[in-house]
């Protein structure tokens, strides 16, 4: 099994719809929590961190859900901008174990 | 806005060629990373780095080698490239609170070719 699992996509959602990526990890005693959003051909960026309460930015809502290990991103109202890789990552022992993405595609 | 840069966006070396990658950060933070990102398989460790000259080695450090001389700067090394290591390397740093597991700001990575 592998460590963080995400749907690769890609989700193909109209503008204005809402749509939710889950991430499953491995390792109970993990504690942080992120997202990154990577568009094509470019470095990855820090979304959002991911708290126990749930964080909340703007259209963007992070949950986490210990008792089942995974973390999900809920993102409203889409835009066409939102189109990108959105990366699940959780800390290992002594590093950040990245996801490989879930590819999120708006169209008009 | 904490910045990192890298030396070259893109690189074409051969095969046996040794190789090297620079990452910059300005942000006068603890830690920095060396990874590397292919398709279907996210982004893999390489080396990081906790201190000046102190380097640890993550998943794959096979066929790297790194040096962190100063605090700012931390280098990848391929001794004799090859055409497996052809992949897009990023590099990332972060603040020491949390030490590794922190969060991380990357690099706008550099899309190495190996022929």
């Amino acid at each position: 099994r592998k460590e963080v699992e995400q749907d690769p996509g890609p989700f193909n959602v109209p503008e204005g719809a809402t749509v939710a990526f889950n991430c499953t990890y491995s390792n109970s005693a993990s504690q942080s929590f992120f997202w990154y959003r990577q568009d094509c051909r470019k470095e990855p960026k820090l979304l959002m961190s991911v708290y126990s309460s749930g964080n909340e930015d703007g259209r963007f809502t992070a949950q986490l859900n210990r008792a089942s290990q995974y973390i999900s991103l809920l993102i409203r109202d889409s835009k066409l901008s939102d189109s990108a890789t959105y990366l699940c990552v959780v800390n290992g022992a002594d590093k950040l174990i990245f996801g490989t993405g879930t590819r999120l595609q708006v169209f008009p | 806005d904490v910045k990192v840069t890298q030396s070259s966006r893109y690189l074409v070396k051969r095969t046996g060629e040794k190789v090297f990658l620079e990452c910059v950060q300005d942000m006068d933070h603890e830690n920095m990373f060396w990874y590397r990102q292919d398709p279907g398989l996210g982004l893999r460790l390489i080396y990081f780095s906790y201190d000046v000259k102190m380097k640890e080695k993550g998943d794959i450090p096979e066929g790297y080698s790194v040096s962190r001389e100063k605090k700012e700067r931390f280098s990848l090394i391929l001794e004799s490239a090859s055409t497996n290591q052809t992949s897009m390397y990023l590099c990332a740093s972060s603040p020491h609170p949390r030490g590794p597991t922190d969060t991380q700001y990357f690099g706008p990575g550099t899309r190495l070719t190996v022929l």
